[in-house]
């Protein structure tokens, strides 16, 4: 069984803060990593997507992927109250055309 | 990057009937598509995998006889859940790659079963 965790929340950050997410996923063998954030009601957007071990920087966001122990974070810095979501990790296991293992999500309450 | 539609947004049915859930992607051509379900306070389950041109391939414990899926074109799947029951209401989200590995999710379809 393909899993992929997260702690669920709610996690709640000052605004202005940094707003750290962290996910890990059981299959070593996962090709790709991404960040999604769901508004209540509404479907995911893509945030991040990773690939390979270290950084990635995107505007006030960074991805970090640490394939040896199998674990994704994504840092948010400057957190605005419009950051408030669910952010979804979700894990491609075997690359290309493959449906995506969800996490069950982390709850981020950004305080004015 | 990639924008996906659905049609409906929402629909209420009666137990018993059948609903049709279209998925578009409106600017790039995909060969393959994917139907989630969402249920309240839970993460994106994939459902299946649709592949144009062939038969989709469904996800264990996802019943293909009661969700019917058609990929006639490059642009469309539809996803069909028939004989709905109370149990099938939830949000019925589809995907699609762009460019690369990356999935763009439609907007979604809330379905009711009353």
């Amino acid at each position: 069984q393909k899993e992929v965790e997260q702690n669920s929340g709610p996690l709640s950050v000052p605004e202005g803060a940094i707003a750290s997410l962290n996910c890990t996923y059981s299959d070593r063998g996962s090709q790709s990593f991404f960040w999604y954030r769901q508004y209540s009601g509404k479907s995911p957007e893509l945030i991040m997507s990773i690939y390979s071990n270290g950084d990635k920087e995107d505007g006030r966001f960074t991805a970090q992927l640490n394939k040896a122990s199998q674990y994704v974070s994504l840092l948010i810095r400057d957190s605005q109250p419009s950051d408030s979501a669910t952010y979804l990790c979700a894990v491609n296991p075997g690359g290309g055309a493959d449906g995506l293992t969800f996490g069950k999500g982390t709850h981020l309450i950004i305080q004015p | 990057g990639a924008v996906v539609s659905q049609h409906p947004s929402r629909v209420i049915c009666k137990s018993g009937t059948s609903v049709k859930i279209e998925c578009r992607s409106l600017d790039f051509q995909a060969t393959t598509m994917f139907w989630y379900r969402q249920f309240p306070k839970q993460s994106l389950m994939l459902m299946a995998t649709s592949n144009e041109g062939s038969k989709a391939t469904y996800e264990q414990g996802v019943e293909k006889d009661k969700f019917l899926i058609n990929h006639a074109s490059l642009t469309l799947s539809t996803l069909t859940v028939t004989s709905a029951h109370p149990e099938d209401s939830s949000f019925y989200i589809c995907s699609a790659h762009g460019t690369g590995d990356e999935q763009y999710f439609g907007p979604g379809t809330r379905l009711t079963v009353t």
